[in-house]
């Protein structure tokens, strides 16, 4: 079982430009959600995807934006970077949307912004 | 509107010392609350989480922490530290109702030879 696993692992954008991360969940997870961890921070909660549709989001503007697979990968997407959107972008995958879940996180990819 | 506040960015202990991370939360309702751990150039693991039922949670490698409601807290411990346990700390809460899980903003724990 390869766990989750994201790409790219790091990423330089220029600011205005749009970029796309990757995640595929654990074997047998249905639900991932994004995390942006800036540096020295905690995960912040960016938003959820179960059975192909958003049901939970956190306080992030609609620049942030995502998609799921009927295979339950994911992407999220990001427009008009800013330079505050360089971070670790973590995704978590489990097997149901309730958060007693356990999550299990991918290593993360490292965008910086320029 | 639920927060975690984790008390001290750096905490060191000796090699064999008891090791105590602190948390403390807010929350409307009871919550789930979850400590996670994350090493250099990793992603987050999970050590232990509390739901409901017994207050006192043990974990995977040896940690365990307390639910105290009328102290909104949930302390991490770990009776002997081992220098493997370096790494990065980080609490949550979850609300039930809405499933979204708040992280705090981490304690970095040194383990002294």
């Amino acid at each position: 079982d390869a766990g989750v696993t994201q790409s790219p692992t790091h990423l330089i954008k220029t600011r205005g430009q749009q970029v796309t991360l990757r995640c595929s969940p654990k074997s047998g997870h249905d639900t991932v959600s994004w995390y942006q961890q800036a540096l020295g921070q905690g995960p912040q909660f960016i938003f959820q995807y179960y059975e192909e549709e958003e049901r939970q989001r956190g306080n992030f503007p609609d620049r942030f934006s995502g998609h799921q697979f009927p295979n339950y990968s994911s992407e999220l997407n990001v427009n008009a970077l800013l330079l505050g959107d360089s971070a670790l972008y973590l995704c978590a995958s489990s097997l149901g949307q309730d958060s007693y879940n356990e999550q299990f996180f991918g290593p993360g990819t490292r965008l910086t912004v320029l | 509107a639920q927060s975690v506040t984790q008390l001290g960015s750096h905490v060191s202990v000796s090699e064999g010392a008891l090791v105590l991370l602190r948390c403390n939360y807010s929350s409307s309702v009871p919550p789930y609350l979850f400590w996670y751990v994350q090493y250099p150039n990793q992603g987050l693991q999970l050590l232990l989480k509390y739901t409901t039922g017994a207050t006192l949670v043990k974990g995977i490698n040896g940690f365990e922490a307390e639910f105290k409601k009328s102290e909104t807290s949930f302390h991490l411990t770990k009776p002997s530290a081992h220098m493997s346990d370096a790494a990065e700390y980080f609490c949550a809460v979850s609300d039930p109702r809405d499933d979204k899980i708040i992280f705090g903003k981490g304690t970095r724990l040194h383990i002294l030879p």
